[in-house]
């Protein structure tokens, strides 16, 4: 059974970069059949996606956020990471990693986030 | 990017009472819905993909329907572990967009 656990700083500082790590645990990162993603939820307020990585390196993300978001992954470590630069007091929130895994629906499919992290607060904050 | 407007943003209702939740996209979407149930401190989980299929060990007094671009989320007896934010989200194109969220509360 896949498992995703999201680590890192729980505090950055205002114009610096945050970077989180997603480890998967049960399943690989080279998997062709789901993206990697990270979204996050800002406190008392709704989700947000923020990008994925395929396997094949091919990363999409989130054009509010895609000047300053890099995901990457390391295949060796079997995880992947997430890195947003300039973070300010509006990049405070909880960050989840989650598997886009593609579901069959009879003749058609649908992917869906069906593995999530247990989440991790990143404070930006002097 | 896809809008999803979702409704209400809360509502309370008295146990076994049949719940209603209404998600509608900005644009077509085809069946590529799905709805997620976050509890306080829980990251969220999946309840239904493709707007109407049920993921595995979800109750089935959960289901989804889809009308065009208009989506909903039925509990068909509200039990006291249904207290929650429910969340529709779109898997049609990125950016992967959510509602806006609807607490659910017993009365």
């Amino acid at each position: 059974q896949v498992q995703l656990q999201e680590s890192g700083p729980g505090l950055v500082k205002p114009s610096e970069t945050l970077s989180l790590t997603c480890t998967v645990s049960g399943g690989s990162v080279s998997s062709n059949t789901n993206y990697w993603t990270w979204i996050r939820q800002p406190p008392g307020k709704g989700l947000e996606w923020i990008g994925y990585i395929y396997y094949s390196g091919r990363t999409d993300y989130n054009p509010s956020l895609k000047s300053r978001v890099t995901i990457s992954q390391d295949t060796s470590k079997n995880n992947f990471s997430l890195k947003l630069s300039s973070v300010t007091a509006a990049d405070t929130a909880v960050y989840y990693c989650a598997r886009d895994l593609v579901l069959p629906t009879g003749t058609t499919f649908c992917y869906a986030f069906d593995i999530w992290g247990p989440g991790t607060v990143v404070t930006v904050s002097s | 990017d896809i809008q999803m407007t979702q409704s209400p943003s809360s509502l309370s209702a008295s146990l076994g009472d049949r719940v209603t939740i209404t998600c509608r996209a900005s644009q077509t979407i085809s069946s590529h819905l799905n709805w997620y149930q976050e509890k306080p401190g829980k990251a969220p989980k999946l309840l239904i993909y493709a707007a109407s299929t049920l993921q595995s060990g979800v109750p089935s007094r959960f289901s989804g329907t889809e009308s065009g671009t208009d989506f909903t989320l039925t509990i068909s007896s509200l039990q006291p572990e249904d207290v929650a934010t429910y969340y529709c989200q779109q898997s049609h194109s990125t950016p992967r967009t959510f509602g806006q969220g609807t607490k659910v509360e017993i009365k």
